[in-house]
């Protein structure tokens, strides 16, 4: 069974640029979440998709974040513009469920930016 | 809001020394439980789960965990360290399908 798939792995932007990340979850899974972890910190939950909708958004920035997850599959994060305190690894991950037996979550690789 | 507070931030034993792990959360209604592992250069994997049942949950490599709902606790254990259990672990709660995850305990095992 491949894993989740997330591009690029690393990413060196200036402050004020844009930048887009790719995740790719397991096929069949209903739930996609993004998360941002800040180094010494745990995942923080950006936003939540269940197919393609979005379930839990509440501490994605929405002035400079934004996420979609088109047809339910593939999902992309974008920030624009990005700040110093915007640098992260940026975590997705999928379940198969949103809760119960069945939720344990999937993680990618991640993607490390760093804003200059 | 709930919360999940992990009290060490970074833990060092001997191998063959016990180990525990503490976490605790706080939501009063039902939750799901996890562990996840992150070791050196590798994505974060799933260590062990709870969500009903049997409140002592057995995970890889010889891992345990036990929910005390009295205390909002889910302590990780393992009788017996490896160096190879040289990771971060992380606690996390799923409560009405939204997940928080605590700020990870770094583990080193010296050889």
């Amino acid at each position: 069974e491949a894993g989740v798939a997330q591009s690029p792995r690393y990413k060196i932007i200036e402050k004020r640029q844009s930048v887009a990340f790719w995740c790719n979850p397991i096929s069949g899974h209903a739930t996609l979440y993004w998360y941002q972890q800040i180094l010494g910190q745990g995942p923080k939950l950006l936003i939540q998709f269940q197919n393609n909708g979005v379930v839990d958004d509440s501490q994605l920035p929405k002035d400079r974040f934004s996420a979609e997850r088109l047809k339910g599959v593939d999902s992309t994060l974008k920030i624009q513009p990005a700040k110093l305190e915007d640098s992260a690894v940026y975590l997705c991950a999928s379940s198969f469920r949103l809760a119960g037996a069945g939720n344990e979550q999937f993680f990618g690789p991640g993607t490390r930016l760093t804003v200059l | 809001a709930q919360s999940v507070s992990q009290h060490n931030h970074h833990v060092i034993l001997s191998e063959a020394a016990s180990l525990e792990l503490g976490c605790n959360y706080s939501y009063g209604g039902t939750v799901n439980l996890f562990w996840y592992v992150q070791y050196p250069g590798q994505h974060l994997q799933l260590l062990l789960k709870y969500f009903s049942g049997d409140p002592l949950v057995k995970g890889i490599k010889g891992f345990e965990a036990e929910f005390i709902k009295s205390k909002f606790s889910f302590n990780l254990r393992k009788p017996s360290v490896q160096w190879s259990d040289t990771a971060e672990y992380f606690c996390a709660v799923n409560a009405n399908g939204k997940s928080t995850f605590g700020d990870g305990t770094t583990l080193t095992v010296k050889p």
